[in-house]
């Protein structure tokens, strides 16, 4: 079956732009995750969907970021007032419930911000 | 807080030897889970290996064994009969057990293979 997919693969962007970046789960699975991975760095937590909504946000570096997934599939990660800081790669995962389950990462998306 | 340590930036190992990656993490809890994780430069995070903190024995998946020590909280990943594929980035990581269980991850470290 088809694994997580992220898109768009690379994101070249300006200080200031706002920027969406999708993820696709793996399907029938519950939980998803959104990761930040700075250059040199393992990833850090951002957020965590339980179906549509947001079980915890509490990696969220500031109130610029915000994601949703309407519709307990799909989710979107919305940077506004990108700043040259942002620039990472992030990584999407799904599991298929959250509790005591195996994440499965997507190839993540690099953004860079100009 | 839980955090998650790897010390060692970078390994080598000669094709077909066995090298240890090292990994150590600080918890107050006894129920969690520990991983390893391979990041090729495709960037995909793949598993290599799972642990649950409450089974004693090590895990074990093909060439790739862990040194779990519960008490001395450390975490190394043992690749036997290494592989040119085996070359990427490896994290350690750590999370809760039940809901909600974010993963924690170390730094990661390079290895290369040398043919």
């Amino acid at each position: 079956g088809a694994g997580v997919s992220q898109t768009p693969s690379n994101k070249v962007t300006e200080k200031g732009k706002y920027v969406e970046l999708r993820c696709d789960p793996i399907s029938g699975h519950t939980a998803l995750y959104w990761y930040r991975q700075s250059l040199g760095q393992g990833p850090e937590f951002l957020i965590y969907f339980q179906g549509t909504g947001a079980a915890d946000d509490s990696g969220l570096p500031n109130d610029r970021f915000f994601a949703v997934r309407p519709e307990g599939s799909v989710s979107t990660l919305k940077i506004q007032r990108t700043e040259r800081g942002d620039s990472a790669v992030y990584l999407c995962a799904s599991s298929p419930t959250g509790e005591s389950d195996t994440q499965y990462f997507g190839p993540g998306t690099r953004l860079t911000v100009l | 807080a839980q955090t998650v340590t790897q010390s060692q930036p970078e390994m080598s190992v000669q094709e077909a030897e066995t090298v240890t990656l090292s990994c150590t993490y600080d918890t107050s809890e006894s129920d969690y889970y520990l991983f390893w994780y391979k990041q090729p430069p495709s960037r995909q995070m793949i598993l290599v290996i799972r642990q649950e903190a409450y089974k004693q024995q090590n895990a074990t998946e093909n060439r790739f064994s862990v040194n779990f020590q519960k008490a001395a909280k450390s975490f190394s990943l043992k690749i036997s009969d290494s592989q040119l594929g085996d070359a990427a980035m490896y994290f350690c990581a750590y999370r809760l057990t039940g809901a909600n269980s974010k993963l924690t991850f170390g730094k990661g470290i390079t290895l290369s293979v040398r043919p």
